[in-house]
């Protein structure tokens, strides 16, 4: 099956830090997205992003299908973005069988 | 609008007990998933339904049941609960994955099997 994997696996950053998160996949897919899973447990979806760019206020992310990456950018980085960052991807013809990665723990410090 | 919802939060049980975890969506969503998050892992699809009345193994179907009676629920049960089964469960919705909709997740259920 596909394999996703993440990195780095943890990243401690100061408040005001910008950060880069990345996905790698082994085979084509059909969608990719990106989560983040809070302190207490809550997955929250970021980003919907097979291919292209999308940004959302201090997140952006970047999928480029054919090299079968995608990329995760945090800008100016708050104590509030801490937490679990999970890549998803599905490759098994849209039926939203999502497989994950390992996910990357950040940690904002004030 | 409550979104995903889940019942119970936590549970407690013993090897060999039986339980059903309830998950509810009030957002007329046709696709409905279950999965379950060991620690420092990600998530792993157990089962998903496509529609009321279907169900669908994931990639961990072993020792779980589900049933779609309803569209807005989506029951996952636990026949004779085991110590590897501890670990927390999610549900997810979404509205139609074939033209890119995000799944929304619930809170998640945590149970422990002694």
């Amino acid at each position: 099956g596909i394999q996703v994997e993440q990195s780095p696996p943890d990243l401690i950053l100061q408040e005001g830090a910008n950060s880069t998160l990345r996905c790698n996949f082994s085979d084509s897919v059909n969608n990719l997205q990106w989560f983040h899973q809070n302190p207490w447990g809550q997955l929250i979806n970021l980003f919907y992003i097979p291919s292209g760019t999308k940004q959302n206020g201090r997140l952006s992310a970047t999928t480029v299908a054919t090299e079968r990456y995608s990329l995760l950018y945090i800008s100016s980085s708050q104590t509030t973005d801490s937490g679990v960052y999970f890549c998803a991807v599905d490759g098994s013809g849209n039926t939203g069988k999502l497989i994950f990665g390992q996910g990357t723990t950040l940690q904002v410090k004030p | 609008n409550a979104g995903v919802t889940q019942t119970p939060k936590f549970r407690v049980l013993k090897t060999g007990q039986s339980m059903t975890l309830l998950c509810a969506q009030d957002m007329n969503h046709e696709y409905m998933y279950w999965y379950r998050q060991d620690p420092g892992m990600g998530l792993r699809l157990i089962h998903y339904s496509v529609g009321e009345g279907t169900t669908a193994k994931g990639e961990v179907p072993d020792g779980y049941n589900v049933s779609r009676l309803k569209k807005q629920n989506f029951l996952l049960g636990l026949e004779s609960a085991a110590p590897s089964q501890t670990s927390v469960y999610f549900c997810a919705s979404s509205y139609d994955w074939r033209y890119g909709e995000t799944q929304y997740f619930g809170p998640g259920t945590r149970l422990l099997v002694l």
